[in-house]
Formats: C-alpha cells, structure tokens, sequence
C-alpha cells in the first residue's frame, strides 16, 4: 500500500500571505492520479487539484500543484480568508484499485 | 447540476447491519465509477469501496472488506453500500462519491451521512 505523508500537520498564517503544502508517496507515483481535496468544518470535501497540476472546474488560479515521483505540493498564493480548512492528497494504484488519502494539513487562521 | 444525495445512516448496534444509498442526478451515472469514503468524527478521510461502471469490478479497503458490499443499480441511478458485522471503529460520517474519470480522483461528493455504532 502507498501511504501519503502531508506536512505540517498544521499550518498557520495570515490573509495574504502564501502558503506551501507537502504530500510524500512512500513510493513513486504517477503524477496522473494525485490529487488535491479542501474541506472546510461540516461540510463535504472539494476537489481542488488532479494530475498533480490541473485545477478542477471553478477553481481561483491562486491554488495551483506541482511535483512528481514521490513529491508532491499545493501551493496557495495570496491567502483568503475562505481558504482557511483542510487539505488533503489521494492517489490510487493497482488493480483493482486501491485509493488512499494524506493524514490532512490544517490552514488555520494566524 | 450533478447531485449526489444520500439515504440512509443512524444509530446501529455493534454487529447489526445497515444499508446506505446514493441517488445519482445530473450526469450519467452508468458511465462513471463511484465510491464510498468515511470520516471519522474528528479525523481525516478513508476511502472504504468503490465500484466499476457496470459493477463487474469492485474494491474494497482491508478494514471492511468482507463486511461490507457495494453494488449499484443503473436503471435507477442508486448507489448502494451493505455494511455487515458493524463494529464501533465504523463509526463515521459515509460519502457517495463520483469518481473523475482516467484519473481515479473524487470529483463529486454527497453530503454524508453519519452511521453510528454504539451500544
């Protein structure tokens, strides 16, 4: 099993200001399947990210990704105050497939 | 719009049984793959099952499989998950998801439903 590893754990910082966050594979992975998930309390998960790189539908151009074989990154450019929850990678592998996601990176409010 | 909404879910003994569906509105349901992932309160995301298009090909994530069974029906655009065997450690809030296709990512989620188990 390929196991995400996101850092920090937790991520403060101001309105304004950037933000990077990591995603590790245990092992190499295609760039294809990575993805990137934002869920604020209460509320469903949304996928930001795909192909590591591709912004999903309604996406602001502020998110972008970036990385391949083992690591990964989202990077925030000028944070909202909306942008403040959890973010979470996924990939998948093997037949038939197999799916797991990061332990989560919490983006909270300096 | 593509809506994914969800049934199901509640208060259930250890060892009882439950059936969650997902009804599917806005797309082409037959066409994509679909998934179940869990929360638990306060933790981060786990995907549980997933299921092929036509349902011939299913997966399952070592903690439930063997308990739990995903299946689908086209002609009415349901999603389906029987949980068996419900032990404590299911406890979650469970999400109908889309899959996005060639990709294996999640593109569209349900609103969750939360399964507790509990004496």
């Amino acid at each position: 099993e390929i196991v995400l590893t996101q850092s920090p754990g937790t991520l403060p910082l101001s309105p304004g200001e950037r933000a990077t966050l990591s995603c590790r594979a245990s092992q190499s992975i295609s760039s294809h399947v990575l993805a990137w998930y934002q869920q604020k309390p209460g509320q469903a998960p949304r996928l930001l990210i795909y192909g590591a790189s591709s912004r999903a539908t309604g996406i602001p151009d502020r998110f972008s990704g970036s990385g391949s074989g083992t690591d990964f990154t989202l990077a925030i450019s000028r944070l909202e105050p909306e942008d403040f929850a959890v973010y979470y990678c996924q990939q998948h592998n093997g037949s038939p497939p197999m799916y797991t996601f990061g332990q989560g990176t919490k983006l909270e409010i300096k | 719009d593509v809506q994914l909404v969800q049934f199901g879910g509640g208060l259930i003994p250890p060892g009882d049984s439950l059936t969650l569906s997902c009804v599917a509105s806005g797309f082409t349901f037959s066409g994509d793959w679909m998934h179940w992932v869990r929360q638990a309160p306060g933790k981060g995301l786990v995907w549980v099952s997933a299921i092929s298009t036509d349902g011939s090909v299913t997966s399952y994530a070592d903690s439930v499989r063997g308990r739990f069974t995903i299946s689908r029906d086209n002609a009415k655009n349901t999603l389906f998950m029987q949980m068996n065997s419900l032990r404590d450690e299911d406890t979650a809030v469970y999400y109908c998801v889309r899959d996005l296709p060639t990709r294996g990512n999640f593109q569209h989620w349900g609103q969750g439903t939360l399964v507790i188990v509990s004496s």
